[in-house]
């Protein structure tokens, strides 16, 4: 059981490049999530999906889009990518939003120079 | 301010000792608290899940306290092992959805030989 797959784990990218983080999950996982990650700080939510077709804004959005075609996957957008967003990025999923614990996976340690 | 306070921010114990790790947050309406593991390069994986009506949960030689009326909680792991090195993530969620989780910044726990 592959739980919630990340790629690519790392990433360079020049200023004002565009890229998509891949995320799938294999347990049918109507929630899944978009974190951050930057050095002593929690993370921070950039988009949720409570399921296929239906995504929203979490609480750092802007630079980033989502899309949730199908249950499986939630693919993270970066257009004109800035120094600002150099961070480590979490993807997570679960099965109910408040009374079980989310699964991530491993991250993509995104840098933009 | 952060919502959610964790102490201390970094831990240095001996293999076999004990330790405690806190958390005090200020958000409601409470739903659950989590604590999760998180190892360097990886994702954090859940170890405990509290809701309001739950003082105290164990997983192994971990123990998560919660006291919901002064918003504070704990984990403690008993028998330290190497292994036990790790970042610890105390989480707070809301009952108002899956947008409403809340991380602490974390404690950096160092287990040495």
């Amino acid at each position: 059981n592959a739980g919630v797959t990340q790629t690519p784990k790392f990433r360079i990218l020049k200023i004002g490049q565009s890229m998509t983080l891949q995320c799938a999950q294999d347990m049918n996982h109507n929630y899944m999530y978009w974190y951050r990650q930057d050095p002593g700080m929690g993370l921070k939510l950039i988009y949720y999906s409570v399921g296929a077709g239906i995504t929203d804004k979490g609480e750092v959005p802007n630079g980033y889009n989502v899309s949730r075609s199908t249950t499986e996957d939630f693919p993270l957008r970066l257009e004109l990518a800035a120094p600002s967003q150099t961070s480590v990025y979490f993807c997570a999923s679960s099965r109910r939003a408040v009374d079980e614990p989310q699964h991530f996976g491993d991250g993509t340690r995104l840098s933009i120079l | 301010k952060n919502q959610v306070e964790q102490s201390p921010q970094s831990l240095i114990i001996l293999e076999g000792k004990n330790c405690t790790l806190q958390c005090n947050y200020t958000v409601s309406p409470f739903s659950n608290l989590r604590w999760y593991k998180q190892d360097t390069g990886r994702g954090p994986v859940s170890l405990t899940i509290m809701t309001f009506s739950e003082n105290t949960k164990s997983n192994g030689r971990y123990t998560a306290t919660l006291d919901a009326d002064t918003k504070q909680s704990s984990l403690h792991i008993t028998a330290s092992q190497l292994s036990d090195s790790a970042s610890y993530i105390c989480v707070v969620i809301l009952q108002t959805g899956a947008n409403n989780l809340f991380f602490g910044t974390g404690t950096r726990l160092t287990v040495i030989p």
